[in-house]
C-alpha cells in the first residue's frame, strides 16, 4: 500500500500569511496514462470534507485562488498565499490511483 | 445541489452488526461509484470501501475486508454498509462520498462530494 506522510503534523499561521503543507508518497504518483493524480481535502470541525485541489494543481469549483497545489513523483505541496480565519481545519493529502485508497495523516491549520 | 444523506449508526456490542445508508440526490446516482470513508475518534480519515456504478466492482480496506460488504440499489439511489462482527476500533464517524467524473472504473480524482456522516459506537 502506498504511505501518504504529510509534514507538519501542525501549522499556527498570522492571518495574511503563507502556508505550506508538504505530502510524500512511499512510491511515485504517475499513473500508467503518464498523469499524477493527487488530491487535497480540507476537513472542519463537524462538516463534511470538501476537496480544494485534484490532479495536483487543479483547483476544484469554489475554491479561492489563494490555494494552489505543485509537486510531481513522490513529493507535493499545498500553498496558501495569504491565510485567512475560514482556512483553519485539517488538510489531507490523498492519491487517486493506487489501491487501497489511503489518506496522508492530515495537518491541522490554526490561526496564530 | 447534490446531497448525500447516511444513517445507520449508533451503539453496538464487540461482534454484532449495523448496516448504515447512504441516500443521494441531485444528481444521476447510477452514473457514479461510490465511497465510505471514517474518522475514528482523534484520528484522521480513513477509506473503507468502494463500489462502481453499476456494482460490479468493490475494493476494501484491509482493516474491513472480510467484515464489511458494499452494495447499492440504483433504484432508490443509496449504497450501504453493512457491518458485521464489529470491533472497537471501527468506532468512528463514517461517510458515503460520490466518485468523481471520469476513469473506469473509478475516477484517479477520488471523491467529490461527501454527506455529513453517521456515528458508529462499538463498546460492551
Amino acid at each position: 500500500d502506498v504511505v501518504m506522510t504529510q509534514s507538519p503534523p501542525s501549522l499556527s499561521v498570522t492571518l495574511g500569511q503563507p502556508a505550506s503543507i508538504s505530502c510524500r508518497s512511499s512510491q511515485s504518483l504517475v499513473y500508467s496514462d503518464g498523469n499524477t493524480y493527487l488530491n487535497w481535502y480540507r476537513h472542519k470541525p463537524g462538516e463534511s470534507p470538501w476537496r480544494l485541489i485534484h490532479q495536483v494543481s487543479h483547483r476544484d469549483s469554489g475554491v479561492p485562488d489563494r490555494f494552489s497545489g505543485s509537486g510531481s513523483g513522490t513529493d507535493f505541496t499545498l500553498r496558501i498565499s495569504r491565510v485567512e480565519a475560514e482556512d483553519v481545519g485539517v488538510y489531507y493529502c490523498m492519491p487517486g490511483t493506487h489501491w487501497p485508497l489511503t489518506f496522508g495523516g492530515g495537518t491541522k491549520v490554526e490561526i496564530k | 445541489q447534490i446531497q448525500l444523506v447516511e444513517s445507520g449508526g449508533g451503539v453496538v456490542q464487540p461482534g454484532r452488526s449495523l448496516r448504515l445508508s447512504c441516500a443521494a440526490s441531485g444528481y444521476t446516482f447510477n452514473d457514479y461509484g461510490m465511497h465510505w470513508v471514517r474518522q475514528a475518534p482523534g484520528k484522521g480519515l480513513q477509506w473503507v470501501a468502494v463500489i462502481s456504478k453499476d456494482g460490479d466492482y468493490k475494493y476494501y480496506a484491509d482493516t474491513v475486508r472480510g467484515r464489511f460488504t458494499v452494495s447499492r440499489d440504483n433504484s432508490k439511489n443509496t449504497v450501504y454498509l453493512q457491518m458485521n462482527s464489529l470491533r472497537v476500533e471501527d468506532t468512528a464517524l463514517y461517510y458515503c462520498a460520490k466518485d468523481s467524473p471520469l476513469g473506469a472504473p473509478f475516477s484517479p480524482h477520488g471523491m467529490d462530494v461527501w454527506g455529513r456522516g453517521t456515528t458508529v459506537t462499538v463498546s460492551s
